[in-house]
């Protein structure tokens, strides 16, 4: 079955660390989404790839990094200097027309220790 | 300008009633669609139903009916015979076919439903 496969599920971080959170999905779909979510918050856009080799930052994109090498793959880093980077991680993926939602991973849990 | 509001408080409901989660969107595209999503304590994003603005019928899936009333602007969640796995986070989400190839989801802030036994 296509799906969309985040990992790992938690993922704990020493302060100063970057870390990699992993995002594959096999739906052949074009875009690919990075979403944060703090508790009880709704979802905030850190980056977007509409294609192999590009992306757009979002509208929390500072301290995160991303590169889009394979359609498949999307990997988002936390580098160290987010500031707050304790949080929920979505990934999603899409067919670019509008009629379509996202299809979204089961999430990472980031924490910072 | 929030271009998806969901301004209601926690919401509870007594299982096996029905109720309803508001949602308003602002948006000058004639084309676009709006979408619902629940997420469980878990976390993961589960897609409900669609309605696409050309759609003259409200959409339904199941216990879930989108009542879309285009000229208010809005697109309220109904969800019939509640059960207490509907306990979560509903979001609300339209997306804006204006802006092309780099049309986004845009979510609201969610609202928290609990379904009292």
């Amino acid at each position: 079955d296509g799906g969309i496969t985040q990992s790992p599920k938690y993922l704990f971080r020493k302060e100063g660390q970057n870390v990699t959170l992993s995002c594959e999905q096999n739906l052949n779909h074009d875009a690919m989404y990075w979403y944060r979510q703090d508790p009880g918050q709704g979802l905030r856009l850190i980056y977007y790839s509409q294609i192999v080799n590009d992306f757009q930052k979002g509208d929390i994109a500072e301290g995160y990094s991303v590169s889009r090498e394979k359609k498949e793959s999307f990997p988002l880093t936390v580098t160290s200097a987010q500031k707050n980077p304790t949080a929920f991680y979505l990934c999603a993926s899409s067919k670019k027309q509008a009629a379509y939602g996202y299809t979204f991973g089961s999430g990472t849990r980031l924490t910072v220790v | 300008a929030q271009k998806i509001t969901q301004t209601q408080p926690g919401m509870f409901v007594q299982e096996k009633e029905a109720v309803t989660l508001d949602c308003t969107y602002d948006t000058s595209d004639q084309s676009y669609g709006l979408f619902w999503y629940k997420q469980p304590s878990s976390g993961e994003m589960i897609f409900l139903i669609y309605q696409g603005s050309y759609d003259e019928q409200n959409a339904t899936e199941g216990r879930y009916s989108l009542n879309f009333q285009k000229a208010r602007k809005s697109a309220n969640l109904v969800i019939s015979a509640s059960q207490l796995g509907d306990s979560a986070m509903y979001f609300c989400a339209m997306r804006e076919r204006g802006t092309g190839a780099n049309s986004k989801l845009t979510f609201g802030k969610g609202i928290t439903l609990s379904v009292r036994p």
